[in-house]
């Protein structure tokens, strides 16, 4: 089983739907969550943390249910500009005291005219 | 806030030829840095990561090698490339967030 998994996609949907994206994560002890997004080509960047309490910046909804180990992102009224790779990403500290980070694979979106 | 500055930003590169990919990072001390390779259509494998200068932490074997030689800089290394090591490279500096450079995308040919 993978550390995080998600569905590839691609996930093709009209400018202003909403569309929900899910991940599952194996290790209990992970510590911190986020959703990175990364442009074809590009590298990865922050989209957002996600906290047990969900959070919310904008058009873009994160939540985390710890119970199941499972992240979601939701992205309302969808943009052309949406259209990228979200990684869903988890992290855990070391004994060392290094954070140790685990990506998933990333879910495609293409957002159509 | 950081940083990291990659170079080259492409590169083609013949089987057996040498490699060396530089990453520098501004606006922190002592970061914590690591270098990727993402694979088409795969997600990013954890090469190495270092603590501080000349420690170096691999996590897969591999025909690759990483240096350390300056708080900032983060070297990686392959006295030899094989066709396998194809790929988009990335440094990154982690502590409670992750922030990339902005890659080496590599073809060995």
């Amino acid at each position: 089983r993978k550390e995080v998994e998600q569905d590839p996609g691609p996930f093709n949907v009209p400018e202003g739907a909403t569309v929900a994206f899910n991940c599952t994560y194996s290790n209990s002890a992970s510590q911190s969550f986020f959703w990175y997004r990364q442009d074809c080509r590009k590298e990865p960047k922050l989209l957002m943390s996600v906290y047990s309490s969900g959070n919310e910046d904008g058009r873009f909804t994160a939540q985390l249910n710890r119970a199941s180990q499972y992240i979601s992102l939701l992205i309302r009224d969808s943009k052309l500009s949406d259209s990228a790779t979200y990684l869903c990403v988890v992290s855990l500290r070391s004994h060392s005291g290094t954070y140790k980070y685990i990506f998933g694979t990333g879910t495609r979106l293409k957002v159509l005219a | 806030s950081q940083t990291i500055h990659q170079w080259p930003a492409t590169l083609v590169q013949p089987v057996g030829s040498p490699l060396s990919l530089e990453c520098t990072v501004e606006g922190t001390s002592n970061p914590n840095l690591y270098w990727y390779r993402q694979a088409a259509g795969r997600g990013l494998q954890l090469l190495f990561y270092s603590v501080g200068i000349g420690q170096i932490s691999s996590e897969v074997p591999q025909n690759l090698s990483a240096s350390r030689p300056q708080d900032r800089q983060f070297i990686l290394s392959s006295k030899k490339l094989l066709l396998s090591d194809s790929g988009f490279y990335l440094c990154a500096c982690q502590d409670r967030q992750a922030f990339f450079g902005q890659g080496t995308r590599l073809t060995v040919v």
